[in-house]
């Protein structure tokens, strides 16, 4: 066990819907990362927060969005959804930016139907 | 752009055998190197990770990895699997400053007994 949590652990959804993953990071972590994992594109980077404020974008479409909250808790919101959005979402956390280890959550399986 | 490469999707060996999962990078800067494994159904875990020093850097259940500067390399080495050692395994650079992850697209190991 990581420490980190993500829920809900699957989402099944409609093309066109809205939905919003969360994440908590372990203890004492002030940076949370994403990641997209799919066959086609493999692990994929979307965004790093830290201590509230975006610090990093990768591959982040524009119909996703995400926030760290002050109780540094993050969403990540997919909106206007595709059937290729259908995938496993990581969240991760460090104690900070930088080349510490990050610490993946289980994951959140979307199917997008 | 910096980018990954692992040469093998999947390597399949014997219980007891030595294995070797190969990781290449390609990147102009500095970088930090990760080996990362995610068991099924679950989340990745870091293995081991060179920042600078030696180059040989030891990790978790056995594993090792040698960063070679001028090969642009950092495989992967175990000198007796176990089936517990069955999952996927992820190299990954995080260019110095850009406080993101690349992975590669993964290398699936088998432990036949």
């Amino acid at each position: 066990d990581s420490g980190v949590t993500q829920t809900p652990k699957h989402l099944i959804t409609a093309t066109g819907q809205r939905v919003t993953l969360r994440c908590s990071p372990r203890s004492g972590d002030l940076s949370v990362y994403w990641y997209q994992q799919s066959l086609d594109q493999g692990l994929q980077f979307l965004i790093q927060y830290y201590n509230g404020e975006e610090r990093a974008k990768g591959n982040i479409l524009e119909r996703f969005s995400a926030q760290q909250f002050p109780d540094l808790h993050s969403e990540l919101n997919l909106s206007s959804l595709e059937l290729g959005d259908s995938a496993l979402y990581f969240c991760a956390s460090s104690v900070s930016p930088g080349p510490y280890e990050q610490y993946f959550g289980p994951g959140t399986r979307l199917t997008v139907t | 752009a910096q980018s990954v490469t692992q040469l093998d999707s999947q390597v399949p060996v014997f219980e007891e055998a030595p294995v070797e999962l190969r990781c290449n990078y390609s990147s102009s800067v500095s970088v930090y190197l990760f080996w990362y494994v995610q068991y099924p159904n679950q989340g990745l875990q870091l293995l081991l990770k060179y920042l600078s020093g030696s180059t040989l850097v030891k990790g978790i259940n056995g594993f090792e990895a040698e960063f070679n500067k001028s090969q642009t390399s950092f495989h992967l080495r175990k000198p007796s699997v176990h089936i517990s050692d069955t999952a996927e395994y992820f190299c990954a650079v995080d260019v110095q400053g850009a406080q993101k992850l690349v992975f590669g697209q993964g290398t699936r190991l088998t432990i036949n007994p």
